[in-house]
């Protein structure tokens, strides 16, 4: 079947720490890849994608490199901010329309 | 351009009672979808649908029903709540089955 696992959290970090969340997945074909974030109140967010393998998605710092062998979409930043705190969540898409989200990260960032 | 909007943002029910949540985009997208999101659990997908007049079974169907009869709108309905209903319910669109999810802000459900 199709599942994502993330790791779990919450995660606290300092300010200008170095940020890593793991992401890996089980899916049947080949899916595309999604880092949703979530701030507080709010609707999901997409953060960025990747769509095949060895694609690395990007977007305000964040960066996730699809690893089909190791079946992995990690999501670095070299340093958080303040404003990074949110929930992330990892997801995937095989073929058709219907998303598999992972049961998401809570991250806070202290001045 | 609102994006996707729910109404309403929150409500209680008693258990047995009934209730329709709404969903609108006005972003012309086909595909619309109904999550809910449970501490531990990620989202879940309920139902979905693929352009006016069409529903599908998600992940978690039961005791949930949708109905889409135009093309901007996508309703959930509770004909009998149950505290196992209680959470938070996201709305989702887009365009084609390959872009990204736009999401509502959701609706925080208690049923007690």
């Amino acid at each position: 079947g199709n599942s994502v696992t993330q790791m779990e959290g919450p995660v606290t970090l300092s300010e200008e720490a170095f940020l890593t969340i793991n992401c890996t997945y089980t899916a049947t074909g080949y899916p595309s890849l999604f880092w949703y974030v979530q701030y507080p109140g709010e609707g999901l967010q997409l953060l960025l994608k990747a769509t095949k393998a060895d694609d690395k998605g990007s977007n305000k710092g964040f960066e996730a490199t699809y690893r089909k062998e190791t079946t992995s979409f990690h999501l670095e930043k070299g340093s958080v901010q303040v404003s990074d705190s949110a929930v992330y969540f990892c997801a995937l898409r095989v073929t058709g329309n219907q998303f598999y989200f992972g049961t998401g990260t809570s991250l806070t960032v202290i001045p | 351009n609102a994006g996707v909007t729910q109404t309403p943002k929150f409500r209680v029910l008693k258990t047995g009672q009934s209730m329709t949540l709404l969903c609108a985009q006005d972003m012309n997208h086909e595909y619309m979808y109904w999550y809910r999101q449970d501490p531990g659990m990620g989202l879940r997908l309920i139902h979905y649908s693929v352009g006016e007049g069409t529903t599908a079974k998600g992940e978690v169907p039961d005791g949930y029903n949708v109905s889409r009869l135009k093309k901007q709108n996508f309703l959930l309905g509770l004909e009998s709540a149950a505290p196992s209903q209680t959470s938070v319910y996201f709305c989702a669109s887009n365009l084609w089955a390959e872009d990204e999810q736009f999401f509502g802000p959701g609706t925080r459900l208690t049923v007690l």
